[in-house]
């Protein structure tokens, strides 16, 4: 079974703390995704990443950063942790190169950040 | 611009009850569409895939069909249980963003009552 897993399930920031929340997944995937969830909105893609050091910009990046080093995994980094950024994250992987067709996207158990 | 809408919003059934989950989407041009669960405060786990080619897909009591012409999908779930009881997604692949920005829908709220 692919795995995904966020390293941490819920997270208590301050206002303009550096966060960074980890992303592993175990199936050799190229493309992995952060996402974030929040009520009336649905999920909102944030960045993606299709290869290793490879990312772009999803619909959302104002205030985050990303990387990815290894192919396995994918950080989501808040330079500054802001109020509004209260919000269930979701990351995600899944098979395919470039074109990143057809392919089942599989993804980890959320991780909760309240910031204060 | 694709947008996925779902229908209804919220359903509540008597356990054993068949029932069908609406999806629909705006423009055709999609690599494949996917059926997601949600539990409360957990992330999404893929229940069917159809690629665009495809007609329909089954898992267990599950059966998902696509009619990409018309921009509908159905999950048609077989004699429910409270355990299925959990938002349902669905989300499609656009062929013109590369398959990589999945849009989804906002989901239906299922509730299966013992």
């Amino acid at each position: 079974d692919v795995k995904v897993t966020q390293s941490s399930r819920y997270l208590v920031k301050r206002t303009g703390e550096k966060v960074f929340l980890e992303c592993v997944q175990d199936m050799d995937h190229e493309n992995m995704f952060w996402y974030r969830q929040d009520p009336g909105l649905g999920l909102r893609l944030i960045y993606f990443s299709y290869d290793v050091k490879m990312k772009e910009k999803g619909d959302i990046p104002e205030g985050y950063s990303v990387s990815r080093e290894k192919k396995e995994r994918f950080s989501l980094i808040l330079e500054s942790a802001s109020t509004n950024q209260t919000s269930m994250y979701l990351c995600a992987s899944s098979l395919g190169g470039l074109t990143g067709s057809g392919n089942t996207i599989y993804f980890g158990e959320g991780s909760w950040l309240t910031v204060v | 611009k694709q947008e996925v809408t779902q229908i209804p919003a919220a359903l509540s059934v008597p356990e054993g009850e068949n029932l069908v989950l609406n999806c629909s989407f705006t423009d055709s041009a999609i690599y494949n569409l996917q059926w997601f669960r949600q539990d409360p405060g957990k992330g999404l786990t893929s229940l069917l895939l159809i690629q665009s080619s495809q007609r329909e897909q089954t898992s267990g009591r599950l059966n998902a069909s696509l009619d990409k012409s018309s921009g509908r999908s159905t999950l048609y779930i077989a004699a429910s249980q409270p355990g299925d009881s959990a938002t349902y997604l669905c989300a499609v692949q656009p062929t013109t963003t590369g398959g990589f920005k999945t849009i989804f829908g906002a989901g239906t709220r299922l509730f299966v009552k013992a």
